[in-house]
């Protein structure tokens, strides 16, 4: 599979507990994006890496939650205490830089976090 | 400031009508992209179209024809004798070219409902 990997694709925490979503990118990209998509609303953007680098965290909430792309392995979002207002679908795309013929936001399935 | 304008919350239309979904968007950006994403009801997110600021072309894929229009900020999307098959949620979304991010703001979206 070619494209962009989420896992895991359906995550239940209590709240208080921390989450781990994954997202390996396509072949090729060294761009992944996170967004988060409440029930019945649209997606809002979060944050922006490229390998080892934050480029914009201007949508991430300044407490409970982080994320990374390192070197090697997939781009990790965390979030700490998880609370009931977490509940959301969270999305991460990849791309390649602009440049390059083709460019776009490509998404993975998605996962599904349910806090109880 | 961008902002992505979807007016219409959901659209009803029988199997074979023709659907146009509007897109209005407001950008400080000279060179900016325009997006379409389809969202069925299994959750991903379908990229259907990419298009620049510089290029207004109309585009036909299939059943599929989006409508560019920099004079009106526009950019709607029409589907040419609706199947069910169609029925999803339907996102448009706008990306500047500015310095240190390459992110997507969405528009709320529009549900299409194609009834047999």
């Amino acid at each position: 599979n070619a494209g962009v990997m989420q896992n895991p694709r359906h995550l239940v925490r209590r709240r208080g507990q921390e989450a781990r979503l994954r997202c390996s990118p396509m072949k090729g990209h060294s761009h992944v994006y996170w967004y988060r998509q409440l029930p019945e609303e649209g997606l809002k953007f979060m944050v922006y890496l490229q390998k080892e680098n934050i480029i914009d965290e201007s949508g991430m909430p300044k407490e409970r939650f982080s994320a990374e792309f390192p070197k090697e392995g997939p781009s990790i979002l965390r979030i700490q205490q998880v609370v009931r207002g977490d509940s959301a679908a969270y999305f991460c795309a990849s791309s390649t830089s602009r440049d390059v013929s083709g460019w776009g936001e490509y998404f993975g399935p998605g996962t599904r976090l349910t806090v109880t | 400031a961008q902002k992505v304008t979807q007016a219409q919350t959901e659209i009803s239309v029988v199997e074979k009508e023709d659907v146009t979904l509007d897109c209005v968007y407001e950008t400080r950006d000279t060179t900016y992209y325009l997006f379409w994403y389809k969202q069925p009801p299994s959750g991903e997110l379908v990229f259907l179209i990419r298009r620049n600021s510089f290029d207004e072309q109309n585009e036909i894929s299939g059943r599929y024809s989006w409508n560019f229009q920099k004079s009106t900020s526009s950019f709607n999307f029409t589907i040419t004798a609706s199947q069910v098959v169609d029925s999803a949620v339907y996102f448009c979304a706008l990306s500047g070219v500015s310095y240190n991010t390459d992110k997507l703001i969405f528009g709320t979206g529009t549900r299409l409902q194609v009834f047999p």
